[in-house]
């Protein structure tokens, strides 16, 4: 598609069950990010891929939470043993090449993100 | 530990206002800076990526201009229009991670 796709765009849990998000990045953009934005706050970074690999999982706040990209496209974030307090917006976002660590910086370009309940 | 604060918080203007929204970073070595839009309940759209060999950038009636030596950036609005109503963040790419402010929230009062 012409933009980042992400679905489903709201899911509803109950504590302690397991939940996949997914995230189609726009064709061709080898970086992939995963954020968290709770209500009135910025997103929060909880993951980068550059193709199929993490090259940075610093902000998964816990061991529950782990994220995927076996073929360099789509990523799934999975959440295990879910808490009411990762009642969020998950936020996707691709970018044609790696934003920092050097000068070919590029632009991110979000998803309309996947809203998680958990009662 | 890059912190990113947008001030203010909220702000509302009549409809025609010229407006600057504020943007402050407290580390200095980044390497871009980039302005989103979010309408609520919506994903984030962005508007204007400043590189940090540049001063401004601009498109439309939207000029977005940096100082990374004082850790400023700011998004002049012109001629405000009713369907700017939104909030506005800023983000920042250094050695760690993109950061993002809080954002200001901003609505146009017809």
């Amino acid at each position: 598609g012409a933009g980042v796709s992400q679905t489903p765009s709201n899911k509803v849990t109950e504590k302690g069950k397991y939940v996949e998000l997914r995230c189609d990045p726009i064709s061709g953009h080898t970086a992939l990010y995963w954020y968290r934005q709770s209500l009135g706050q910025g997103p929060e970074f909880l993951i980068y891929f550059q193709g199929t690999g993490a090259a940075d999982d610093s902000g998964l706040p816990n061991d529950r939470f782990f994220a995927v990209r076996p073929e360099g496209s789509v990523s799934t974030l999975k959440i295990q043993r879910t808490e009411r307090g990762d009642s969020a917006v998950y936020l996707c976002a691709s970018s044609p090449r790696r934003p920092y660590g050097g000068p070919n910086t590029g632009e991110l370009f979000f998803g309309e993100g996947s809203r998680l309940t958990v009662l | 530990k890059q912190e990113v604060t947008q001030i203010p918080a909220a702000l509302s203007v009549p409809e025609g206002e010229n407006l600057v929204l504020n943007c402050s970073f407290t580390d200095s070595a980044i390497y871009n800076l980039q302005w989103f839009r979010q309408d609520p309940g919506k994903g984030l759209t962005s508007l204007l990526l400043i590189q940090s060999s540049q001063r401004e950038q601009t498109s439309g009636r939207l000029n977005a201009s940096l100082d990374k030596s004082s850790g400023r950036s700011t998004l002049y609005i012109a001629a405000s229009q009713p369907g700017d109503s939104a909030t506005y963040l800023c983000a920042v790419v250094g050695n760690e991670k993109l950061t993002f402010g809080t954002g200001t929230r901003l609505t146009i009062i017809p």
